[in-house]
Protein backbone atom coordinates (compact mmCIF):
# COMPACT_ATOMS: atom_id res chain seq x y z
CA UNK A 1 0.00 0.00 0.00
CA UNK A 2 1.23 3.47 -0.76
CA UNK A 3 1.80 5.68 1.88
CA UNK A 4 3.69 8.42 3.91
CA UNK A 5 4.42 7.24 7.78
CA UNK A 6 5.21 9.07 10.56
CA UNK A 7 6.38 8.52 13.68
CA UNK A 8 5.57 8.98 16.76
CA UNK A 9 1.86 10.09 15.94
CA UNK A 10 1.93 11.57 19.51
CA UNK A 11 5.05 13.00 22.01
CA UNK A 12 5.03 14.80 24.74
CA UNK A 13 8.54 15.85 25.47
CA UNK A 14 9.83 18.96 27.89
CA UNK A 15 11.98 22.19 26.61
CA UNK A 16 15.37 21.62 25.23
CA UNK A 17 15.00 17.75 25.03
CA UNK A 18 16.47 17.16 21.31
CA UNK A 19 13.88 15.09 19.42
CA UNK A 20 13.47 13.82 15.90
CA UNK A 21 9.85 13.13 13.86
CA UNK A 22 10.63 10.48 11.27
CA UNK A 23 9.04 10.33 7.78
CA UNK A 24 9.53 7.48 5.50
CA UNK A 25 7.18 7.37 1.77
CA UNK A 26 7.12 4.37 -0.52
CA UNK A 27 6.46 5.64 -3.37
CA UNK A 28 9.51 6.40 -4.76
CA UNK A 29 8.85 10.39 -4.60
CA UNK A 30 11.49 12.45 -5.56
CA UNK A 31 9.64 15.65 -3.22
CA UNK A 32 9.04 15.62 0.34
CA UNK A 33 7.97 18.39 2.93
CA UNK A 34 7.52 19.27 6.10
CA UNK A 35 4.43 21.34 7.67
CA UNK A 36 3.05 22.17 10.96
CA UNK A 37 -0.52 22.78 11.72
CA UNK A 38 -1.89 25.58 14.37
CA UNK A 39 -5.41 26.55 14.85
CA UNK A 40 -6.32 29.52 12.50
CA UNK A 41 -3.12 28.97 11.30
CA UNK A 42 -3.39 26.18 8.47
CA UNK A 43 -0.19 24.29 6.84
CA UNK A 44 2.48 26.47 7.13
CA UNK A 45 6.14 24.82 5.06
CA UNK A 46 8.81 24.21 7.26
CA UNK A 47 10.87 22.55 5.18
CA UNK A 48 11.36 20.97 1.49
CA UNK A 49 13.47 18.65 -0.41
CA UNK A 50 13.43 18.09 -4.39
CA UNK A 51 15.88 15.20 -3.71
CA UNK A 52 18.74 13.61 -1.49
CA UNK A 53 20.84 15.64 -0.38
CA UNK A 54 18.69 18.74 -1.68
CA UNK A 55 16.55 20.71 0.93
CA UNK A 56 15.49 24.20 1.29
CA UNK A 57 13.60 26.34 3.63
CA UNK A 58 10.08 26.83 3.63
CA UNK A 59 7.88 29.50 5.56
CA UNK A 60 8.70 28.72 9.24
CA UNK A 61 12.15 26.93 9.17
CA UNK A 62 13.47 28.47 12.23
CA UNK A 63 13.88 25.95 15.05
CA UNK A 64 13.81 23.08 12.99
CA UNK A 65 16.49 20.78 10.86
CA UNK A 66 16.49 18.51 8.04
CA UNK A 67 18.14 15.25 6.04
CA UNK A 68 17.54 13.58 3.20
CA UNK A 69 20.13 11.08 3.17
CA UNK A 70 18.22 8.48 1.53
CA UNK A 71 15.27 8.90 -0.86
CA UNK A 72 12.64 7.20 0.91
CA UNK A 73 13.16 8.96 4.40
CA UNK A 74 13.01 12.82 5.28
CA UNK A 75 13.02 13.31 9.26
CA UNK A 76 12.72 16.76 11.10
CA UNK A 77 14.73 17.48 13.86
CA UNK A 78 14.06 20.22 16.34
CA UNK A 79 17.62 20.19 18.27
CA UNK A 80 16.31 21.92 21.11
CA UNK A 81 12.27 22.29 21.50
CA UNK A 82 10.43 25.38 22.83
CA UNK A 83 6.91 25.44 23.43
CA UNK A 84 6.04 27.49 20.73
CA UNK A 85 6.91 23.76 18.87
CA UNK A 86 3.89 22.71 19.84
CA UNK A 87 1.56 21.89 16.90
CA UNK A 88 0.40 18.55 14.61
CA UNK A 89 3.15 17.89 12.05
CA UNK A 90 2.84 16.82 9.00
CA UNK A 91 5.00 15.46 6.15
CA UNK A 92 4.23 15.04 2.40
CA UNK A 93 5.45 13.78 -0.60
CA UNK A 94 5.02 13.53 -4.36
CA UNK A 95 6.27 12.77 -7.53
CA UNK A 96 8.99 15.49 -8.94
CA UNK A 97 7.56 15.24 -11.93
CA UNK A 98 4.10 15.06 -11.16
CA UNK A 99 2.81 18.66 -12.16
CA UNK A 100 -0.79 18.30 -10.83
CA UNK A 101 0.26 19.49 -7.29
CA UNK A 102 -1.00 16.39 -5.79
CA UNK A 103 0.82 15.87 -2.24
CA UNK A 104 0.02 12.80 0.05
CA UNK A 105 0.22 13.45 3.29
CA UNK A 106 1.05 11.15 6.34
CA UNK A 107 -1.33 10.98 9.08
CA UNK A 108 0.12 13.58 11.18
CA UNK A 109 2.30 13.93 14.62
CA UNK A 110 1.22 15.59 17.39
CA UNK A 111 4.13 17.24 19.25
CA UNK A 112 3.92 18.67 22.69
CA UNK A 113 6.10 20.45 24.40
CA UNK A 114 6.43 21.34 28.30
CA UNK B 1 6.02 36.01 -0.31
CA UNK B 2 2.46 34.31 -0.70
CA UNK B 3 -0.46 34.72 0.94
CA UNK B 4 -4.33 33.38 0.70
CA UNK B 5 -7.67 34.24 1.38
CA UNK B 6 -10.35 32.19 2.20
CA UNK B 7 -13.58 32.15 4.37
CA UNK B 8 -13.02 30.44 7.60
CA UNK B 9 -16.60 28.64 7.61
CA UNK B 10 -19.82 27.87 5.71
CA UNK B 11 -22.84 26.23 6.01
CA UNK B 12 -24.95 24.24 3.72
CA UNK B 13 -27.37 22.22 3.24
CA UNK B 14 -27.46 18.57 2.31
CA UNK B 15 -28.17 18.02 -1.35
CA UNK B 16 -27.31 21.60 -1.89
CA UNK B 17 -24.27 23.33 -3.92
CA UNK B 18 -21.56 25.32 -2.03
CA UNK B 19 -18.96 27.42 -3.49
CA UNK B 20 -15.70 28.31 -1.74
CA UNK B 21 -13.57 30.79 -2.60
CA UNK B 22 -9.85 31.30 -2.95
CA UNK B 23 -7.84 34.74 -3.56
CA UNK B 24 -4.06 34.27 -3.31
CA UNK B 25 -1.48 36.67 -3.33
CA UNK B 26 1.71 35.00 -4.74
CA UNK B 27 4.99 35.11 -6.85
CA UNK B 28 5.91 33.15 -9.15
CA UNK B 29 2.51 31.40 -9.22
CA UNK B 30 2.39 27.81 -10.32
CA UNK B 31 -1.03 26.16 -9.83
CA UNK B 32 -4.24 26.31 -7.41
CA UNK B 33 -4.63 22.80 -5.11
CA UNK B 34 -7.21 21.89 -3.29
CA UNK B 35 -7.19 19.52 0.02
CA UNK B 36 -9.80 18.61 1.91
CA UNK B 37 -9.17 17.33 6.06
CA UNK B 38 -11.78 15.76 8.38
CA UNK B 39 -11.23 16.55 12.18
CA UNK B 40 -8.36 14.14 13.10
CA UNK B 41 -7.00 13.18 9.86
CA UNK B 42 -4.78 13.92 7.27
CA UNK B 43 -5.14 16.46 4.56
CA UNK B 44 -6.46 14.54 0.86
CA UNK B 45 -5.90 15.86 -2.19
CA UNK B 46 -9.10 16.83 -4.22
CA UNK B 47 -7.71 19.17 -6.99
CA UNK B 48 -5.56 20.97 -9.29
CA UNK B 49 -5.95 23.96 -11.96
CA UNK B 50 -2.73 24.80 -13.55
CA UNK B 51 -4.50 26.98 -16.06
CA UNK B 52 -7.44 29.18 -16.63
CA UNK B 53 -10.69 27.77 -16.25
CA UNK B 54 -12.46 24.59 -14.80
CA UNK B 55 -11.96 20.96 -14.19
CA UNK B 56 -14.01 18.81 -12.67
CA UNK B 57 -13.50 15.50 -10.75
CA UNK B 58 -17.30 14.04 -9.83
CA UNK B 59 -19.17 16.38 -7.32
CA UNK B 60 -16.10 18.34 -7.22
CA UNK B 61 -15.01 21.17 -9.51
CA UNK B 62 -12.40 23.68 -8.89
CA UNK B 63 -12.18 26.89 -10.88
CA UNK B 64 -8.98 29.16 -11.78
CA UNK B 65 -8.75 32.61 -12.86
CA UNK B 66 -5.01 33.89 -12.87
CA UNK B 67 -5.76 37.16 -14.03
CA UNK B 68 -8.06 37.83 -11.30
CA UNK B 69 -5.45 35.60 -8.79
CA UNK B 70 -8.95 33.77 -7.70
CA UNK B 71 -10.46 30.33 -7.62
CA UNK B 72 -13.16 28.15 -6.11
CA UNK B 73 -14.02 24.85 -5.17
CA UNK B 74 -17.62 23.85 -6.63
CA UNK B 75 -19.28 20.55 -3.83
CA UNK B 76 -22.48 20.20 -5.91
CA UNK B 77 -24.71 17.23 -3.87
CA UNK B 78 -23.31 17.79 -0.56
CA UNK B 79 -23.23 15.07 1.56
CA UNK B 80 -23.08 14.55 5.39
CA UNK B 81 -19.69 13.17 5.33
CA UNK B 82 -18.51 16.62 2.90
CA UNK B 83 -18.61 18.01 6.61
CA UNK B 84 -14.85 19.03 7.05
CA UNK B 85 -11.87 21.65 6.35
CA UNK B 86 -10.91 22.40 2.93
CA UNK B 87 -7.57 24.41 2.13
CA UNK B 88 -6.76 26.22 -0.78
CA UNK B 89 -2.92 25.93 -1.71
CA UNK B 90 -0.63 27.87 -4.05
CA UNK B 91 2.90 26.29 -5.53
CA UNK B 92 5.33 28.86 -6.63
CA UNK B 93 9.22 28.14 -7.73
CA UNK B 94 8.13 24.73 -9.53
CA UNK B 95 6.05 23.67 -6.74
CA UNK B 96 8.37 23.16 -4.69
CA UNK B 97 7.20 25.88 -1.96
CA UNK B 98 3.65 25.58 -1.12
CA UNK B 99 1.46 27.72 0.73
CA UNK B 100 -2.18 26.63 2.15
CA UNK B 101 -4.92 29.14 3.02
CA UNK B 102 -5.88 28.82 6.82
CA UNK B 103 -8.89 26.77 5.65
CA UNK B 104 -12.84 26.50 5.23
CA UNK B 105 -14.83 24.75 7.96
CA UNK B 106 -17.48 23.60 5.72
CA UNK B 107 -20.92 22.25 7.92
CA UNK B 108 -23.22 19.98 6.23
CA UNK B 109 -26.94 19.73 7.87
CA UNK B 110 -29.49 17.88 6.94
Amino acid sequence: EAQVTQNPRYLITVTGKKLTVTCSQNMNHEYMSWYRQDPGLGLRQIYYSMNVEVTDKGDVPEGYKVSRKEKRNFPLILESPSPNQTSLYFCASRQGANRNGELFFGEGSRLTVL
Amino acid sequence: GQSLEQPSEVTAVEGAIVQINCTYQTSGFYGLSWYQQHDGGAPTFLSYNALDGLEETGRFSSFLSRSDSYGYLLLQELQMKDSASYFCAVGSGGYQKVTFGTGTKLQVIP
